[in-house]
């Protein structure tokens, strides 16, 4: 069974802090692993795709690594903001077009 | 970017009747959609992925015949949750990839808030 494990669950931060999310998944048969930002009432928005063990990507304030070969992958969030607030969910597959296997998500809460 | 349209985004039916929720991707073709239900603070669970013009393919504990899938064109699958019990009472969100990329990327509706009285 592919588990994917993501934590913590929830974390309330003050606006201007950093902060910082793990992502564990099966090490062995990896294809790509994602991560999503989940605001109420919208669909899930694609924030990275990352394939190799290494990869480091970056989209203003928000930025994720990945070790394929010991399974986990940060999501860095520098300078919170209140629009920061959201699920971030982290997922993995083993091989190209099929399903994601999701984590339960890390509810971020950032107050000003 | 690539659309997903889900809808109904909230539907609220008694018990025994049947609910029918469609995913459209908008601007590209797919021909493999996933539906997914999530229980309360748990995962995005994959119920079944959906493939166009042959049957659906069912996780494990999923019953086929109570979430009859289909998938009748590049654009469109449909869930229908039959003779619907307050147990199924959920959220379901769909999934859908770009047919023919081998991306990994998933482009989600905007998931449907299943009630049942």
């Amino acid at each position: 069974i592919l588990n994917v494990e993501q934590s913590p669950q929830s974390l309330h931060v003050q606006e201007g802090d950093s902060t910082n999310f793990t992502c564990s998944f099966p090490s062995s048969n990896f294809y790509a692993l994602h991560w999503y930002r989940w605001e109420t009432a919208k669909s899930p928005e694609a924030l990275f795709v990352m394939t190799l063990n290494g990869d480091e990507k970056k989209k203003g304030r928000i930025s994720a690594t990945l070790n394929t070969k010991e399974g986990y992958s940060y999501l860095y969030i520098k300078g919170s903001q209140p629009e920061d607030s959201a699920t971030y969910l982290c997922a993995f597959t083993n091989q190209a077009g099929t399903a994601l296997i999701f984590g339960k998500g890390t509810t971020l809460s950032v107050s000003s | 970017g690539a659309v997903v349209s889900q809808h109904p985004s909230r539907v609220i039916c008694k018990s025994g009747t049947s609910v029918k929720i469609e995913c459209r991707s908008l601007d590209f073709q797919a021909t493999t959609m996933f539906w997914y239900r999530q229980f309360p603070k748990k995962s995005l669970m994959l119920m079944a992925t959906s493939n166009e013009g042959s049957k659906a393919t069912y996780e494990q504990g999923v019953e086929k015949d109570k979430f009859l899938i289909n998938h009748a064109s590049l654009t469109l699958s449909t869930l229908t949750v039959t003779s619907a019990h307050p147990e199924d009472s959920s959220f379901y969100i769909c999934s859908a990839n770009r047919a023919g990329t081998g991306e990994t990327e998933a482009f989600f509706g905007q998931g449907t808030r299943l009630t049942v009285v």
